[in-house]
């Protein structure tokens, strides 16, 4: 694998279910990012780890509970979440999180519907 | 705080057509500025970027030129192709927004042969 994976690719889950996203990065990287992309609006950043640890909680409901074991994966967990919720979720990794570079690589997306 | 603001999609456009997508920003400090194209079905790729006024950012007969005095990073391509259709992201970053990138709406860009 190279890049950014991410799975599952797909999910559909009710609102009182608990699941989880897998972000992995084979690119060497420190810093990695989850974004949540929904039709119409900007690419709105959730959280920033850089080397495990989470710099950045942009005032995301609690429901969204990411953990990061390591440089190289993280995770989204998702519990009792709401049909607003439902969008593509997308995870980044950088270099690390202060490069001006701005260059951040990206993988396919998880696209979870709540229903 | 930073925002960027890019031209109301989608656009439609025929095989070797011209492109422009505007995009115009404002932001704290002394921004890079960013053009990030996301294919059907794939997550977004750095198209091309700019670190100073002045400044042309170039990849794939892609095109956009840093004006700080227009505070504008307007995206250009002389003859587009089926294959460029995607949704495109003008985005910046600064020390002022503590390095996080500021993305755009999107322009949803459709290319018919």
């Amino acid at each position: 694998e190279t890049g950014v994976t991410q799975t599952p690719r797909h999910l559909v889950m009710g609102m009182t279910n608990k699941k989880s996203l897998k972000c992995e990065q084979h690119l060497g990287h420190n810093a990695m990012y989850w974004y949540k992309q929904s039709a119409k609006k900007p690419l709105e950043l959730m959280f920033v780890y850089n080397f495990k640890e989470q710099t950045e909680n942009n005032s995301v409901p609690s429901r969204f509970s990411p953990e990061c074991p390591n440089s190289s994966h993280l995770f989204l967990h998702l519990h009792t979440l709401q049909p607003e919720d439902s969008a593509l979720y997308l995870c980044a990794s950088s270099q690390d999180r202060l490069a001006m570079s701005g260059e951040q690589f990206f993988g396919p997306g998880t696209r979870l519907t709540v229903l | 705080g930073n925002s960027v603001t890019q031209m109301e999609g989608p656009v439609t456009l025929s095989e070797e057509a011209f492109l422009t997508i505007n995009c115009t920003y404002t932001a704290t400090g002394y921004p890079s500025l960013f053009w990030y194209v996301q294919y059907p079905g794939e997550g977004l790729q750095l198209l091309l970027k700019a670190t100073k006024a002045d400044d042309k950012g170039s990849n794939k007969g892609f095109e956009a030129t840093y004006r700080k005095e227009t505070t504008s990073f307007h995206l250009e391509k002389g003859s587009v192709q089926v294959s460029d259709s995607a949704v495109y992201f003008c985005a910046l970053i600064s020390g002022g927004s503590n390095y996080k990138l500021t993305f755009g709406k999107g322009t949803l860009l459709t290319v018919n042969p």
